[in-house]
């Protein structure tokens, strides 16, 4: 595809709901990152994969969250029990396999936790 | 710790001045990059820096970066209405992972 593109877009959910974000990155692009992006801050890194496998997920907040990329492509990330603080725009970004290369951003999915 | 600052936080400029913002952080790192945000959108590439005394330039914005004074700026000439937007600058500390300023909210006034 021409981009990165997140699906939905906005989410609202009842705190308790489990919620689930995708991820489509920029075709041939082995990398893919999840950002959490908070209001009036910068992005905060989630979790990193190369292809299917998991290389870091430092970032992620708590047990409740969870991500995968079963086949190297999509990705999911998948918060269970939500909680008013996970209230926040949840960015995906790719990037090719070269050192250097750009992080690409998607549109990303904005999560209201009521 | 791996920090990223930036400043000014907000910044308000009339059409046709220059402007500096400036980005420090805290350990060694060759890769620094420039994005931009427009409200409810996602991030933009502006400018990769992988060296030291690394210049890039598009249009009316220029980004230069120095590692030995851990310092990065991005120069606006001649300020026009539809620069105004958030600027993050971000650093990779050799994990892959992004770790992000805290955004340049620039506004620009007729």
């Amino acid at each position: 595809g021409a981009g990165v593109s997140q699906s939905p877009r906005y989410k609202v959910a009842k705190r308790g709901q489990d919620v689930a974000l995708r991820c489509d990155p920029i075709s041939g692009h082995v990398s893919l990152f999840w950002y959490q992006q908070a209001l009036g801050q910068g992005p905060e890194f989630l979790t990193y994969f190369q292809n299917e496998a998991q290389l870091d997920k430092s970032g992620l907040p708590s047990d409740r969250f969870f991500a995968e990329r079963p086949e190297g492509s999509v990705s999911t990330l998948k918060i269970q029990r939500t909680q008013q603080e996970d209230s926040a725009v949840y960015l995906c970004a790719s990037s090719s396999s070269r050192r250097q290369e750009t992080q690409y951003f998607g549109p990303g999915t904005r999560l209201l936790v009521l | 710790e791996l920090k990223v600052e930036q400043n000014p936080l907000f910044l308000s400029m009339q059409e046709g001045k220059n402007y500096t913002i400036y980005c420090n952080y805290s350990t060694t790192s060759d890769r620094l990059y420039w994005y931009r945000q427009d409200p409810g959108k996602s991030l933009e590439s502006l400018f990769v820096l992988l060296s030291n005394g690394a210049v890039k330039q598009e249009g009316r914005l220029m980004a230069s970066l120095d590692t030995k004074a851990r310092l990065s700026t991005l120069h606006i000439t001649a300020a026009v209405h539809d620069l105004s937007a958030t600027y993050f600058c971000a650093v990779n500390f050799g994990n892959e992972k992004l770790t992000f300023g805290t955004g340049t909210r620039l506004t620009i006034i007729p």
